[in-house]
């Protein structure tokens, strides 16, 4: 089935670093919903991007959605260490049913 | 607004037991979700429900199964337990399917 490809799947970088995380797809996504997971906690919602070109800000935090609809990216600017956990892409299937990416894990040195 | 829980939160069981696992979405919510999280697979989704049907379903097999009640709350049950089930099930609720998750903390089920 349709799949959305993370990488890099591991980042080590040093505090105050950027760091990004980037999802691809073969096909075009009607949209795409980016999650944080933190080391023994659950995954938590933190936007979602449904148009081509989007670009969405939280923050430190930046959203892309690529012009075609297959990739999006998310970038941090000068990682902090409440940045660390594992970042997930998803998209709607067209049922209705979440795809997740494999994650990105983001360790952060202070 | 409360969130999503889960019960029980820890979970020991030995091959060939069987096991249910509830969620309670959060209010308002209507659709339900599960998902079985390991290291080696990631988050692999089980099904989703939304008043009172499953609309669709991962690759699992028939020993997974769910249910969700007309107050939205859901069950899911897995029967004869294998090691490789071992794993943190997660339970996500939304308004309405494909939109933003909400996830809660998770059942870790371990079988022995």
């Amino acid at each position: 089935g349709q799949q959305v490809m993370q990488i890099p799947q591991y980042q080590h970088v040093q505090e105050g670093e950027d760091f990004t995380t980037y999802c691809n797809s073969s096909t075009t996504l009607s949209n795409i919903q980016w999650y944080k997971q933190r080391p023994g906690g659950h995954p938590v919602f933190l936007i979602q991007l449904v148009k081509s070109g989007e670009v969405k800000k939280q923050k430190r935090l930046t959203f892309q959605f690529g012009e075609a609809k297959k990739n999006s990216s998310l970038h941090i600017t000068a990682t902090q260490t409440t940045d660390v956990g594992t970042y997930f892409c998803t998209y709607s299937s067209n049922t209705g049913k979440l795809i997740f990416g494999q994650g990105t894990t983001l360790q952060v040195k202070p | 607004k409360a969130g999503v829980t889960q019960t029980p939160r820890y979970l020991i069981k030995t091959r060939g037991q069987q096991v249910t696992l509830s969620c309670s979405p959060i209010s308002g919510h209507r659709s339900v979700s599960w998902y079985q999280q390991t290291p080696g697979q990631g988050l692999q989704f089980l099904f989703e429900y939304f008043s009172e049907t499953q609309r669709n379903k991962g690759n699992f097999p028939g020993r997974f199964s769910g249910r969700q009640f007309s107050n939205s709350r859901s069950e899911m049950n897995v029967s004869t337990l294998e090691l490789g089930d071992s794993a943190l099930y997660l339970c996500a609720s939304g308004r309405m399917m494909g939109y933003e998750q909400y996830f809660g903390p998770g059942t870790r089920l371990t079988v022995t």
